[in-house]
């Protein structure tokens, strides 16, 4: 299983765009890259998931390079409520189900 | 559609005793995992159930153990209980496999172990 490594943590202000770089160099073939949320005392939350190039949804968007050994988590213009630390994943899901390895997420924290 | 609950949300044992947390996955979903979460090791895999089967594991000892029952719905128990056993125990359901990869996470269970 690949292991990740993303900075500890991060400070931001409310409207920045935020980007969380996420480094994984033994990604393997059938690896996906996940990305989650997660405030105190909940579960971590799915945010976005990819396999190259660049994916968006309505919360984020998820740019992975050709060799697939980082991948950046990009939130734009956060508020206060994006306050939470984020995990990156990666795993091959889409065989052997999950056995999933979080590793110590970047806490994000943003200021007014 | 309902989220992934658990029961109890909290719960405090003693050190030996053992312990059952209860899971019940989204409608639907075959797929449930469990995880524990600790200030220092941060969140851990534990197993993963598919079909009343175990089909993956963490690296934790015997002592954690899990289930999954015809409806999908899962249970893991601890015996022999220590003290580092104190966590947050999350529970993880997906569809796996119907076009979708993404687990959902239930509220947890803390269990506190004096």
């Amino acid at each position: 299983l690949a292991k990740t490594t993303q900075p500890i943590s991060m400070d931001s202000y409310e409207g920045q765009e935020v980007n969380i770089t996420c480094s994984h160099n033994n990604i393997a073939t059938n690896d996906y890259i996940t990305w989650y949320q997660q405030f105190p005392s909940q579960g971590p939350r799915f945010i976005i998931q990819g396999y190259k190039t660049k994916v968006t949804n309505e919360v984020a968007s998820l740019f992975i390079p050709a060799d697939r050994k980082s991948s950046t988590l990009s939130l734009p213009r956060v508020s206060l409520s994006d306050t939470a630390v984020y995990y990156c994943l990666v795993g091959d899901t889409y065989t052997g189900g999950f056995k999933t390895i979080f590793g110590a997420g970047t806490r994000l924290f943003v200021k007014a | 559609k309902a989220g992934v609950t658990q029961t109890p949300r909290y719960l405090i044992k003693t050190r030996g005793q053992q312990v059952t947390l209860s899971c019940s996955p989204i409608s639907g979903h075959r797929s449930v995992s469990w995880y524990q979460q600790t200030p220092g090791q941060g969140l851990q895999f534990l197993f993963e159930y598919f079909s009343e089967t175990q089909r993956n594991k963490g690296n934790f000892p015997g002592r954690f153990s899990g289930r999954q029952f015809s409806n999908s719905r899962s249970e893991m128990n601890v015996s022999t209980l220590e003290l580092g056993d104190s966590a947050l125990y999350l529970c993880a359901s997906s569809a796996w496999g119907q076009d979708t990869y993404e687990q959902y996470f239930g509220p947890g269970t803390r269990l506190t172990v004096t």
